[in-house]
């Protein structure tokens, strides 16, 4: 079945460098690519997205990079920060008959050191 | 508040019990969905509805059983769990349009099976 991978499991930065987190996907229909942030306790919510028609995309700190050919995609954070603490998943989406089939990575649990 | 809404935020049942989780969104969408995180796992996509039509069913056993009886309510019958579907099971809406993927998930409900 389609599956999305991510890497790493755990990633550990000081304040102010950069995190990259990396995702490949299997579903060749996947045409829009989601990333979640979940703090301790709290739901996913939407920090950035891409869609399959854009290489590339970026928000303040935060940016993501889409090879749909090498079925890969990535978020990069500069500058981190402590408030950048949290689990993030990637994710890709397919667009049913109705709703959206959107499948997750593992997670990255990403910790920024002061 | 994003507008989805979970009952109740904790369960604790037994494994020959039968109760159901709850979900209401306010934010006009069409699309409902229930997903399932356990440590350590990807979010897993359980069910899709579209207008109160089930468009994706992700091979998810028979004990658990959803009903969307309006494009605002969802729900996720449960009946002779076993202790490996203790986990948090989130709710989550979007609308149904390829243009609008962006889902809105609720606060989750933890459930524990004994």
């Amino acid at each position: 079945g389609e599956n999305v991978e991510q890497h790493p499991s755990t990633l550990s930065v000081q304040e102010g460098d950069s995190a990259v987190i990396k995702c490949t996907y299997s579903d060749s229909a996947s045409n829009y690519f989601p990333w979640y942030k979940q703090e301790l306790g709290k739901r996913p919510q939407l920090i950035i997205d891409i869609r399959s028609n854009v290489g590339e995309k970026k928000d303040q700190r935060i940016a993501v990079t889409l090879n749909k050919t090498a079925k890969h995609f990535s978020l990069h954070i500069t500058e981190t920060q402590p408030e950048d603490s949290a689990v993030y998943f990637c994710a890709a989406s397919a667009y049913l008959r109705g709703g959206f089939k959107t499948i997750f990575g593992a997670g990255t649990r990403l910790f920024v050191k002061a | 508040e994003t507008g989805v809404t979970q009952t109740p935020r904790h369960l604790v049942m037994g494994m020959t019990n039968k109760k159901s989780l709850k979900c209401e969104q306010h934010l006009g969408h069409n699309a409902m969905y229930w997903y399932k995180q356990s440590a350590k796992k990807p979010l897993e996509l359980m069910f899709v509805y579209s207008l109160e039509e089930r468009v994706e069913n992700n091979s998810v056993p028979s004990r658990f059983s959803p009903e969307c009886p309006n494009s605002s309510h969802l729900f996720l019958h449960l009946h002779t769990l076993q202790p490996e579907d203790s986990a948090l099971y989130l709710c989550a809406s979007s609308q149904d349009d390829s243009l609008n993927e962006k889902l809105f998930f609720g606060s989750g409900t933890q459930l524990s099976v004994l």
